[in-house]
């Protein structure tokens, strides 16, 4: 399971606190995603980055946040400002060429607040 | 923006049966399909895609057929096997260079020995 990973597999906070979420990947993918998959509702799109020191908002960027220093690296930052954060969280690569690129997913992080 | 629709979000077939699973897109300038297959506990795993420009894609007993004038576009899996239980999603997504996509909400499938 290379290529993209996730750490912690399960992560526990207790309301009031920030947690980062860590991405790293080593497929020399351009473009990070970070998703949220809750039960009966499919993947939504939290942010995403095109290339290092730039990103963008998805559907559902309130209350998180970001950043891209490395083309390897993209953490996620529940913050205490994110009104319902217990969920699993996927990150995933691309390439970003003209063709049809396939999104890679990390294994996810399992975020339960106390 | 997009909005993918799919159905059913459970399926339960007998092993050797076959199951299709139904997604609805709204945005017709989207222009690449994928399906993911996620089984308990791991991540999700791309099994199928297909192109605007193309109308059906087959690989073994996984087909994928596209109908772009009513917007909507199905998983096919034939002969189906107790692996092949897991959740479905499908996919779709506007040109650009980093593709971002927007899924449907996932079906459960089930395969019954």
């Amino acid at each position: 399971d290379g290529g993209i990973t996730q750490s912690p597999k399960y992560l526990f906070r207790k309301e009031g606190q920030n947690v980062t979420l860590s991405c790293e990947q080593n497929l020399n993918h351009d473009a990070m995603y970070w998703y949220r998959q809750d039960p009966g509702q499919g993947l939504r799109l939290i942010y995403y980055s095109q290339i290092v020191n730039d990103f963008q908002k998805g559907d559902i960027a309130e209350g998180y946040s970001v950043s891209r220093e490395k083309k390897e690296s993209f953490p996620l930052t529940v913050t205490s400002a994110q009104k319902n954060p217990t969920a699993f969280y996927l990150c995933a690569s691309s390439t970003t060429g003209r063709g049809y690129n396939e999104q890679f997913f990390g294994p996810g992080t399992r975020l339960t607040v106390l | 923006g997009e909005n993918v629709e799919q159905h059913p979000s459970t399926l339960s077939v007998q092993e050797g049966d076959s199951a299709v699973i139904k997604c609805t897109y709204s945005d017709s300038a989207s222009n690449y399909f994928p399906w993911y297959k996620q089984e308990l506990g791991k991540r999700p795993q791309l099994i199928i895609d297909i192109r605007s420009n193309v109308g059906e894609k087959k690989d073994q007993r996984i087909a994928v057929t596209l109908n772009k004038t009513a917007k909507h576009f199905s998983l096919h899996i034939t002969e189906t096997q107790p692996e092949d239980s897991a959740v479905y999603f499908c996919a779709a997504s506007v040109g650009g260079s980093a593709r971002q996509l927007t899924f449907g909400s996932g079906t459960q499938l089930t395969v019954l020995p």
